[in-house]
């Protein structure tokens, strides 16, 4: 089956700064590629996603970039905030319907 | 907010006791998903349903089961509960089968604690 690694598990930066996490996958035939975050004792939620026919995709301060034949892909948090201090998690997508998640990254933005 | 329902918030059980946590989907969502989540660790896929059938199964223990009802709605029956099932239980929905790009939006969660 699918297995996904996430790459730093944690991630301290000083406010203002950029934060890069990795993630790989195995299966070659994972189409989809989400980033949840979530806070302390709260919901994972969805911030932003890609999926296999586009190389990259922006929303403001959050970047996600694919590389289909490395099988990696990353998201970049740009000009980082205190708010944005939490746990991050990558997340992949075969043929099928089982959505296989990262360990996580847990991000410390320092004012 | 996402839309997904959960209850209880909280549950405080004893070991080899039997519990059921209840998803309701956003509405229009055909399927539901629960993934469990131990202390610092990840989000660990247990079971998916789809307008009522099982769809796809993960690490789901045997003590575990779940069912989607006709209104949408879903249970997740744990029983002879152990120390190591306290966890947080997120369930997720997503509005068709799954596949492709289907996106899944989470619940806020019951967080169990077996004593």
């Amino acid at each position: 089956g699918e297995n996904v690694e996430q790459h730093p598990s944690t991630l301290s930066v000083q406010e203002g700064d950029s934060a890069v996490i990795k993630c790989t996958y195995s299966d070659s035939a994972s189409n989809y590629f989400p980033w949840y975050k979530q806070e302390l004792g709260k919901r994972p939620q969805l911030i932003i996603d890609i999926r296999s026919n586009v190389g990259e995709k922006k929303d403001q301060r959050i970047a996600v970039t694919l590389n289909k034949t490395a099988k990696h892909f990353s998201l970049h948090i740009t000009e980082t905030q205190p708010e944005d201090s939490a746990v991050y998690f990558c997340a992949a997508k075969a043929a099928g319907n089982k959505l296989t998640f990262g360990g996580g990254t847990r991000v410390l933005v320092k004012p | 907010d996402s839309g997904v329902t959960q209850t209880p918030k909280h549950l405080i059980t004893a070991t080899g006791q039997r519990v059921t946590l209840r998803c309701s989907p956003r509405s229009g969502d055909l399927s539901v998903y629960w993934y469990q989540q131990s202390l610092d660790q990840g989000l660990q896929f247990l079971i998916q349903y789809y307008n009522g059938e099982e769809r796809a199964k993960g690490n789901i223990l045997e003590r575990f089961s779940a069912q989607q009802f006709p209104d949408l709605h879903s249970e997740l029956n744990l029983s002879s509960l152990e120390l190591g099932d306290s966890a947080l239980y997120f369930c997720a929905s997503s509005p068709r089968q799954g596949g492709g790009t289907d996106t899944q939006y989470f619940g806020p969660g019951t967080r169990l604690t077996v004593l």
